[in-house]
């Protein structure tokens, strides 16, 4: 069974600050891996969709990169921003589009 | 497009009392999705439709929970009786599968936040 860990639960970071989310799992027979944003009380919005052959994906100032061998994913946000203040999750998913979540990071940027 | 839709966007019950919650997908697509998000338990996913049938249910908790999509643009999830471990966030999404056009980025409805007393 896909168990999913985005490590660290939370941060804080004032703003402008360059951070790396952490995501990893233990089944890495994966057909892709996303990420999301969810902001409080809201739906999720795909962020990043990075293919099994894929090593990374980028938009905007947004990195992630995967590593499917080891079970393991990062975030990358470049010049953090308050308006990115949101929780970000990781989901790791199979060819039938199934996806396991992680419990997610929440990230605040202060001004 | 208007994204998938879903209703109500919030529903308080009494334990006992039956709860059907409702889903429109991302016209074209025919995959779809039912989620629910809990503090305690994150995401889970519980049950998932390829072109109207159901793929694997084995994250739906108890016979209490059902889900139906009787067509390409309609699913339900059903819960009789509701019980209050039931309060959760309810999340449907779909993609498009297959095809020119197919895509494996999976959009979410706002959710259907449920409450039983």
């Amino acid at each position: 069974k896909q168990e999913v860990t985005q490590i660290p639960a939370a941060l804080s970071v004032p703003e402008g600050e360059n951070l790396v989310l952490n995501c990893s799992f233990t089944d890495s027979a994966i057909y892709n891996l996303q990420w999301f944003r969810q902001d409080p009380g809201k739906g999720l919005t795909s962020l990043l969709l990075i293919q099994s052959s894929q090593r990374e994906q980028t938009s905007g100032r947004l990195n992630a990169s995967l590593d499917k061998s080891s079970g393991r994913s990062t975030l990358y946000i470049a010049a953090s921003q308050p308006g990115d203040s949101a929780t970000y999750l990781c989901a790791p998913g199979g060819s039938q589009g199934n996806l396991i979540f992680g419990k997610g990071t929440k990230l605040s940027v202060k001004p | 497009d208007a994204g998938v839709i879903q209703s109500p966007r919030h529903e308080v019950t009494e334990m006992g009392q039956e709860v059907t919650l409702r889903c429109k997908p991302i016209s074209g697509h025919n995959s779809l999705f039912w989620y629910r998000q809990t503090m305690m338990r994150g995401l889970e996913l519980l049950i998932y439709f390829n072109n109207n049938v159901p793929i694997d249910d084995s994250g739906m908790p108890e016979d209490r929970f059902s889900a139906k999509m009787p067509n390409a643009s309609f699913s339900t999830l059903k819960i009789q009786p509701s019980e209050p471990r039931d309060s959760a966030v309810y999340f449907c999404a779909s993609i498009k599968r297959g095809g020119w056009t197919s895509t494996d980025t999976q959009y979410f409805g706002p959710g259907t936040r449920l409450t039983v007393l």
